[in-house]
């Protein structure tokens, strides 16, 4: 499989704190992609980042990522509950007309 | 509202009947595909089109077929039901150079007894 893989599985913090995801995959990439998706609902684009960029800002996410370790790390700044939702990283292989899904971080943001 | 719509949004069915889950895009979208989503596995790609007339098979293609007759319609047809299908089924389309990422159907729950 050329999935990413999500670290940790499940995640829970307070509201104001922040939250760190982890993806690592196994091959050369075009992008790499996160998405949300609320439960029992689609998914959602969030940001994408392209192989040659390290780093991307979208409001209160980051996005890094370090292509000689083939990983990559969403960070949400200042939690909500709002924020509570499962996330996944998705690779867009070099030469693929598609992408890959890991199998996701579950955030609970406690109000 | 401009987006990707599947139907229907829940189905039951016996095991050895067939069906089709709709997808049909109104952005233009070159990219169309099929995903299910099953407990602790996340997505899984079952086929993929990249234009109209052109499909390709994905990590989970049996007992699946599709077709891509127009660039706004995907459907995904399950020939003979299992119950190793029950599962969440996802459309999503992109543009061709997926940059801007995939564009999600609110999905199709499928449960074969």
């Amino acid at each position: 499989s050329q999935q990413g893989e999500e670290d940790p599985q499940a995640l829970s913090i307070q509201e104001g704190e922040n939250a760190t995801m982890n993806c690592s995959y196994k091959t050369s990439i075009n992008n790499l992609q996160w998405y949300r998706q609320n439960s029992g609902r689609g998914l959602v684009h969030l940001i994408l980042i392209r192989s040659n960029e390290r780093e991307k800002h979208s409001g209160r996410l980051r996005v890094t990522l370090d292509t000689s370790k083939k990983s990559s790390s969403l960070l949400i700044t200042a939690s909500r509950a709002a924020d509570t939702a499962s996330y996944f990283c998705a690779v867009h292989q070099t030469g693929a007309n598609n992408l890959f899904f890991g199998t996701g971080t579950r955030l609970t943001v406690i109000p | 509202n401009a987006g990707v719509t599947q139907t229907p949004k829940f189905q039951v069915l016996k095991t050895g009947q067939s069906m089709t889950l709709q997808c049909a895009q109104d952005m233009n979208h070159e990219y169309m595909s099929w995903y299910r989503q099953d407990p602790g596995m996340g997505l899984r790609l079952i086929h993929y089109s990249v234009g109209a007339g052109i499909t390709d098979q994905g990590e989970v293609p049996n007992g699946y077929n599709v077709s891509r007759s127009t660039t706004e319609d995907f459907p995904l047809r399950l020939l003979s039901a299992a119950p190793s299908q029950t599962s969440v089924y996802f459309c999503a389309s992109s543009s061709r150079q997926l940059t801007r990422g995939y564009t999600f159907g609110s999905g199709t729950r499928l449960t074969v007894v």
